[in-house]
């Protein structure tokens, strides 16, 4: 089974509005990823964060790692409507990807 | 090149017939990855290469996959005596590092397979 599992599984917002998806592992890890997809494209990397970081920020992308519960959260502030895609974290020692959360932004 | 390219972008073969996806990864990028994709989930891992060597093929669903980076570049995904539920992306990517550990991966646009 995969490492990374990523919820809610869908996520509908109105632009604007921050959204809010999460991520859960089960073993240690070196590091966690996030990517996106458009819609039938390839996947983007977004962000990658450390075991020992806590917290990581990249434009409007937060991202935070709480290694004690195994779980990432990804937040994207002042959403847009061009950030509708499906989101994935993946971790360094199993690059497998759960289903992903899908992100509509409603304009 | 610019970034990971992967040929041909579209196969349609009939059940039965086999079938190799290439995959020419970022140069310099030492690990090289192979995922399955049916629409509307996340990427399925297959097999992943460091340099030449296959580092873990837990994902290949059965014997009629098979993979291959001969010379630490270019890889070639081989389906055998394909079969409808083969049908679905198959995405490559590739790292700079070994095993991905830190460093992301590069996504290319992907192979779309339909076994007829």
């Amino acid at each position: 089974s995969q490492q990374g599992e990523e919820d809610p599984q869908a996520l509908s917002i109105q632009e604007g509005e921050n959204a809010t998806m999460n991520c859960s592992y089960k073993t240690s890890i070196n590091n966690l990823q996030w990517y996106r997809q458009n819609s039938g494209r390839g996947l983007v990397h977004l962000i990658l964060i450390r075991s020992n970081e806590r917290e990581k920020h990249s434009g409007r992308l937060r991202v935070t790692l709480d290694t004690s519960k195994k779980s990432s959260s990804l937040l994207i502030t002042a959403s847009r409507a061009a950030d509708t895609a499906s989101y994935f974290c993946a971790t360094d020692n199993d690059m497998r990807f759960g289903a992903g959360t899908r992100l509509t932004v409603k304009p | 090149g610019a970034g990971v390219s992967q040929s041909p972008r579209y196969k349609v073969t009939k059940r039965g017939q086999d079938v190799a996806l290439r995959c020419d990864p970022i140069s310099g990028h030492v690990s090289l990855y192979w995922y399955r994709q049916a629409l509307g989930q996340g990427p399925e891992f297959l097999t992943y290469f460091n340099y030449e060597a296959q580092q873990d093929k837990s994902g290949l669903p059965n014997d009629r996959f098979s993979a291959e980076r001969p010379e630490g570049s270019i890889s070639t995904l081989t389906i055998q005596r394909t079969e409808q539920r083969d049908s679905a992306m198959y995405r490559c990517a590739s790292s700079l590092l070994a095993g991905g550990s830190l460093y992301e991966q590069y996504f290319g646009p992907g192979t779309r397979l339909t076994v007829t």
